[in-house]
């Protein structure tokens, strides 16, 4: 069964802080998406990370594929309550079609 | 762009009755769909995946007779869930993808669709 793993499930933090949030699994990703879904609303596409070693950043957030492509983690710098709400890693293993999904982490930013 | 739509957005039957719901690529098209099933403050659960022309492939556990998914162009898939009991109450979420297998499996959502079964 191939799973991965997301953590942490929940992160409560204040705003201004750093985070950092994981995704793992033991096999080889072809290419790796991020998704961030706010109440009520569909996920919504934030970034795809193909290459091993890759880093692509948007504002504050910046994503990193690991060398071996089967990690990947996601750092907000400076969280604002605007961030809150479910992140989501979702992976298409290498030979494969179908899409992995994490469970999911559910941030809030207090003001 | 990628943008899907979904409607209804949020619909309220009555137990027994049938819900279809659309899920559509309003500027591109999508050979494949997929249908999620979210509960509150979980993930996405896969139920079906939808190719255009073809039956739909469903997830273990989720019943096809219950759950009729239509694939009938590469812009339109729609979910019936027939004879709807309050269990079926549920949040639930299309997804299209650009292109085909082998490319980045990029999948962009629906705004989903919130069912309440009475």
């Amino acid at each position: 069964t191939q799973l991965l793993e997301q953590s942490p499930q929940f992160l409560s933090i204040q705003e201004g802080e750093n985070l950092t949030v994981y995704c793992n699994s033991s096999s080889v990703f072809s290419s790796l998406q991020w998704y961030r879904q706010e109440p009520g609303e569909g996920p919504v596409l934030l970034v795809t990370v193909v290459t091993g070693g890759e880093v692509k950043k948007l504002k504050r957030l910046t994503f990193q594929f690991g060398d071996a492509r089967k990690d990947s983690s996601l750092h907000i710098t400076a969280a604002q309550p605007g961030d809150t709400g479910l992140y989501l890693c979702a992976g298409a293993y290498t030979g494969g079609f179908k899409t992995i999904f994490g469970a999911g982490t559910r941030l809030f930013v207090k003001a | 762009g990628a943008v899907v739509s979904q409607h209804p957005s949020r619909v309220i039957c009555k137990s027994g009755t049938s819900v279809k719901i659309e899920c559509r690529s309003l500027d591109f098209q999508a050979t494949t769909m997929f249908w999620y099933r979210q509960f509150p403050k979980q993930s996405l659960m896969l139920m079906a995946t939808s190719n255009e022309g073809s039956k739909a492939t469903y997830e273990q556990g989720v019943e096809k007779d219950k759950f009729l998914i239509n694939h009938a162009s590469l812009t339109l898939s729609t979910l019936t869930v027939t004879s709807a009991h309050p269990e079926d109450s549920s949040f639930y979420i299309c997804s299209a993808r650009k292109g085909l297998a082998g490319g980045y499996n990029e999948q962009f959502f629906g705004p989903g669709t919130r069912l309440t079964v009475l």
